[in-house]
């Protein structure tokens, strides 16, 4: 079956610093990849949907210029929190569309493991 | 996308059957019902997914009801494995994001 995966699986920064959180997918290109993040006891919230060579769109009270989302090629997608601070501590999920399937038949939409993100 | 509504936590004893119920009275005739769950810590795991008739896989059965306004998950012999959160998603079109609700809370216990 289609494999996604994200690198790293944790990770630690102190406030103000930035970090890169990779989403790949193994075996399939990737059209689209989406990016979600999970609170504590909550339920994953879309932050923003990347199309392969064009820019990310992000969702409603997302801040672009703060979560980076970039996504140069069909089987890798980036997204990079900046200055990032204790509140952006949150388990960070990718979703990766297989481009060669079509319609509502099958199943399209593989997710990574998450990203778990602490700041300190 | 139409809305979803599940019970918040569930119960189930090892061995038997776990029904998921999930509600979409708006669901409208293009709209395909989705299950998904997510294992503690873990990203979402794709279950099963129908437009109108019942499908069965694997994993899990899902029945549909003639109206389409719901649906039940059905996990014929649940382990403790399966605890985990289940999300009924109800979805239009291809390509387009996963929209979560809260999901129902699933605990299966020896």
């Amino acid at each position: 079956g289609a494999v996604v995966s994200q690198h790293p699986s944790r990770v630690i920064c102190k406030s103000g610093t930035s970090v890169k959180i990779e989403c790949r997918s193994l075996d399939f290109q990737a059209t689209t990849m989406f990016w979600y993040r999970q609170f504590p006891k909550q339920s994953l919230m879309l932050m923003a949907t990347s199309n392969e060579g064009s820019k990310a769109t992000y969702e409603q009270g997302v801040e672009k210029d703060k979560f980076l989302i970039n996504h140069a090629s069909l089987t890798l997608s980036t997204l990079t929190v900046t200055s990032a601070h204790p509140e952006d501590s949150s388990f960070y999920i990718c979703s990766a569309r297989d481009g060669a399937s079509s319609g509502m038949g099958n199943n399209e939409q593989f997710f990574g493991p998450g990203t778990r993100l602490t700041v300190l | 996308d139409a809305k979803t509504t599940q019970p918040t936590s569930m119960d189930c004893a090892e061995g038997r059957a776990a029904n998921l119920p999930c509600n979409h009275s708006t669901i409208s005739g293009n709209e395909y019902v989705y299950w998904y769950r997510q294992i503690h810590s873990q990203g979402p795991q794709y279950i099963i997914h129908g437009l109108k008739n019942n499908e069965t896989n694997e994993m899990a059965s899902l029945i549909i009801t003639e109206d389409r306004k719901s649906s039940t998950l059905i996990l014929p012999h649940a382990t403790l494995r399966d605890t985990a959160v289940y999300y009924c998603i109800v979805r239009t079109q291809a390509g387009t994001a996963l929209i979560f609700g809260k999901g129902t809370t699933l605990s299966v216990s020896s």
